[in-house]
């Protein structure tokens, strides 16, 4: 069974510009969440999708949207980039249901660099 | 703002030595407790789910413990390896979001 994948791995932007990453999850997972991961920061909650709607969104501001498609991929957005976005971007995916009572699988993150 | 709390921030520890680190929740609104292992350069991978109140689950040398009524967690590891060291993660399941402690990283030392 494929994990989760997301793309790209790397990438580097500068202020200003919009960004789009990508996540693929496990076959058969319905839920994808997104979180952003900065130096000396623990895992920050960005968003949850579920069957293509958001469930739930962390404290982040409007520059951070996020989608999921019919067949569950799912992409988050930046705009106008700031220095402070760059950061480790990690998608994980779970079963159908109520998050929670399962397990997250995470993909590999996509180092986003801002300059 | 709900709060998860990690403790120590970090260990040393020999190896064979066996370990115990805490994470401390709000008891309220609890629906789920998740324990994650991050190896350095690797994705996090889960450990435990754990629901109920008194659960005690066990994967080889690794335990967990849940108190829902005061709130906290324990992770064990019995016999420290060199690949143990990692950082451990917990986090607690809130609408539909999993609030992340800042974790324990934990060395082993040969």
């Amino acid at each position: 069974k494929a994990g989760v994948t997301q793309t790209p791995r790397y990438l580097i932007k500068t202020r200003g510009q919009q960004v789009t990453l990508s996540c693929s999850p496990i076959s058969g997972h319905r839920s994808v969440s997104w979180y952003q991961q900065t130096p000396g920061q623990g895992l920050q909650f960005l968003f949850e999708y579920f069957s293509e709607t958001q469930r739930n969104k962390g404290n982040f501001p409007g520059r951070f949207s996020g989608r999921q498609f019919s067949n569950s991929r799912s992409e988050m957005n930046v705009s106008t980039l700031e220095l402070g976005d760059s950061a480790l971007y990690l998608c994980a995916s779970s079963l159908a249901g109520r998050q929670g009572t399962y397990e997250q699988y995470f993909g590999p993150g996509t180092r986003l660099t801002v300059t | 703002i709900l709060n998860v709390e990690q403790s120590p921030q970090s260990l040393h520890v020999q190896e064979g030595d066996s370990t115990n680190f805490t994470c401390s929740f709000p008891s309220s609104n609890f629906y789920a407790l998740h324990w994650y292992r991050w190896e350095t350069a690797k994705s996090p991978e889960a450990l435990f789910v754990m629901t109920l109140n008194g659960d005690e689950k066990k994967k080889g040398r690794i335990s967990a413990t849940l108190n829902t009524k005061e709130g906290y967690s324990y992770l064990y590891i019995k016999g420290s390896q060199p690949e143990d060291s990692a950082t451990y993660l917990c986090a607690l399941d809130s609408n539909y979001q999993l609030i992340w402690g800042a974790g324990t990283k934990l060395i082993i030392k040969p």
